[in-house]
């Protein structure tokens, strides 16, 4: 069956750290792979792409890894604050598949001071 | 500041009555998607439409739910009739979308539906 996983619901770390969330999927074949961030009460907002070709992608403190071999991906947000506490969600853009995008449950981020 | 509309924001209705969800695209985007969040399901993709064509809807129960574009600046998303189960926040996005990726999403804030 087709499964986006995205590791433990929540995950708690000590501000200044780095934070790491897990994408991984089984029987898809995206051409690209999206993060986005969201907040209590609010829509999704897009952080970072990655494409199929590309092993990393960086925006500020932002890292975006792509393993097409392993189907996973890693979101690393370095120097974390309490400001970065939210739920991040991976999708996978299916061009193969009429370009749908779809979603992972979501991992729920807190930042402790 | 170009956003996503989505309308009603919140809505309470009894089991078996109709319910109409609007959303307004960014202007000049053409890829329009529908999803439902709840916390047991995450984000599930209802619909989605490519230049006003629908393209997959295979994630909506066809005996009740029905999403149409009547036009560029409007789309819609119904349930008839609405049962408790489709209790969940309803969300539109849309995107510029060239050659075979979507791209980026822009979500609206969400419709939550509450059926009683």
């Amino acid at each position: 069956s087709q499964k986006i996983e995205q590791n433990s619901e929540a995950l708690n770390i000590q501000e200044g750290k780095t934070a790491t969330l897990t994408c991984n999927y089984t029987n898809y074949s995206p051409a690209y792979l999206q993060w986005y961030r969201q907040d209590p009460g609010r829509g999704p907002v897009f952080l970072l792409l990655i494409r199929e070709n590309e092993k990393e992608k960086r925006k500020e403190r932002l890292k975006v890894t792509f393993d097409t071999t392993l189907k996973q991906s890693l979101f690393h947000i370095t120097a974390s604050q309490p400001a970065d506490s939210a739920t991040y969600l991976c999708a996978l853009d299916m061009v193969s598949s009429a370009s749908k995008i779809i979603f992972g449950s979501g991992t729920r981020l807190s930042i402790r001071p | 500041d170009a956003r996503v509309t989505q309308t009603p924001r919140h809505k309470v209705t009894e089991m078996g009555q109709e319910v109409t969800m609007r959303c307004q695209p960014i202007l000049g985007h053409n890829t329009v998607f529908w999803y439902r969040q709840t916390m047991m399901q995450g984000l599930e993709l209802l619909a989605y439409f490519r230049n006003r064509a629908p393209l997959d809807d295979s994630g909506m129960p066809k005996d009740r739910f029905s999403a149409e574009m009547p036009d560029a600046t409007l789309a819609t998303l119904k349930i008839q009739p609405s049962e408790p189960r489709d209790s969940a926040v309803y969300f539109c996005a849309s995107a510029q979308s060239e050659g075979a990726s979507t791209g980026e999403l822009f979500f609206g804030e969400g419709s939550r539906l509450t059926v009683l």
